[in-house]
C-alpha cells in the first residue's frame, strides 16, 4: 500500500496568514493527489484534485502543487472558515490512502 | 440539489452483519463510480471500497476483502455495502462518496459526500 505522510500534524495561524501543508507519498503517484478540508462533525469537502486542479466553487486562495512524491497545499489570506483539518489522499492505485490530517487552529 | 444520504448504521455485536445504503439524488447516478470511506478518531479516514458505473468492477481495502461487499442499483439510484463478520475495529462513521469524474474516467477523488452513518460494533 502507498503510505501518505502529512506534516505538520497541526499548526496555529491567524486570519490573514498564509499556511502550507506538506504531503509525501511512499512512492511516486504522478499527480494523483487530492486535498480535502473537514470541519468538525461534517463530511470532508473536496478542495483540489490531480494535485493542482481547484474544485469548482473553492476559493482561489487554496493552491495545490507538486508531483511524484512531494505535494503541498497552500492557503493564502487565511479566513475564519479555513480553520479545519486538511487531508491528502492518493488515487494512483487502490487501496486509495489518506494522510493522517493536519489541523489548522487559531493562534 | 445533489445529495447522498446514508442509512443502515447502528449497534451490532461482534460477528454480526449490517447492510448500509446510500440514496443518491440530484444527479445521474449511473454515470458515476461510487465509493465507501470510513472514519475513526484513531485511524482517520480510510477508503473502504469502490464500484464502477455498471457495477462490473469493484475494489476493496485489503483488510476488508471477503467480509465486505459493495453493490449498486442504478434503477433505484442506490449504493450498498454489505458488512459481515463485523469486528470492534470496524466501528466508524461510514460515508458514501461520488467520484469527481463521470463514466470510465474515475479519478479516485470524491466531490460529493453523504453525512455519514455510524456503525458501532460492541458486545
Amino acid at each position: 500500500d502507498i503510505q501518505m505522510t502529512q506534516s505538520p500534524s497541526s499548526l496555529s495561524a491567524s486570519v490573514g496568514d498564509s499556511v502550507t501543508i506538506t504531503c509525501r507519498a511512499s512512492q511516486s503517484i504522478n499527480t494523483h493527489l487530492t486535498w480535502y478540508q473537514q470541519r468538525p462533525g461534517k463530511a470532508p469537502k473536496l478542495l483540489i484534485y490531480l494535485a493542482s486542479t481547484l474544485q469548482s466553487g473553492v476559493p482561489s486562495r487554496f493552491r495545490g502543487g507538486g508531483a511524484g512524491t512531494d505535494f503541498t497545499l497552500t492557503v493564502t489570506n487565511l479566513q475564519s472558515e479555513d480553520f479545519a483539518t486538511y487531508y491528502c489522499q492518493q488515487s494512483f492505485d487502490t487501496p486509495y490512502t489518506f494522510g493522517q490530517g493536519t489541523k489548522v487552529e487559531v493562534k | 440539489e445533489v445529495q447522498l444520504l446514508e442509512s443502515g448504521g447502528g449497534l451490532v455485536k461482534p460477528g454480526g452483519s449490517l447492510r448500509l445504503s446510500c440514496a443518491a439524488s440530484g444527479f445521474t447516478f449511473r454515470s458515476y463510480s461510487m465509493n465507501w470511506v470510513r472514519q475513526t478518531p484513531g485511524k482517520g479516514l480510510e477508503w473502504v471500497s469502490s464500484i464502477s458505473t455498471s457495477g462490473s468492477y469493484k475494489h476493496y481495502a485489503d483488510s476488508l476483502r471477503g467480509r465486505f461487499s459493495v453493490s449498486r442499483d442504478n434503477a433505484k439510484n442506490s449504493l450498498f455495502l454489505q458488512m459481515n463478520d463485523l469486528r470492534a475495529d470496524d466501528t466508524a462513521v461510514y460515508f458514501c462518496a461520488r467520484d469527481v469524474n463521470t463514466w470510465n474516467d474515475a479519478l479516485g477523488a470524491f466531490d460529493i459526500w453523504g453525512q455519514g452513518t455510524v456503525v458501532t460494533v460492541s458486545s
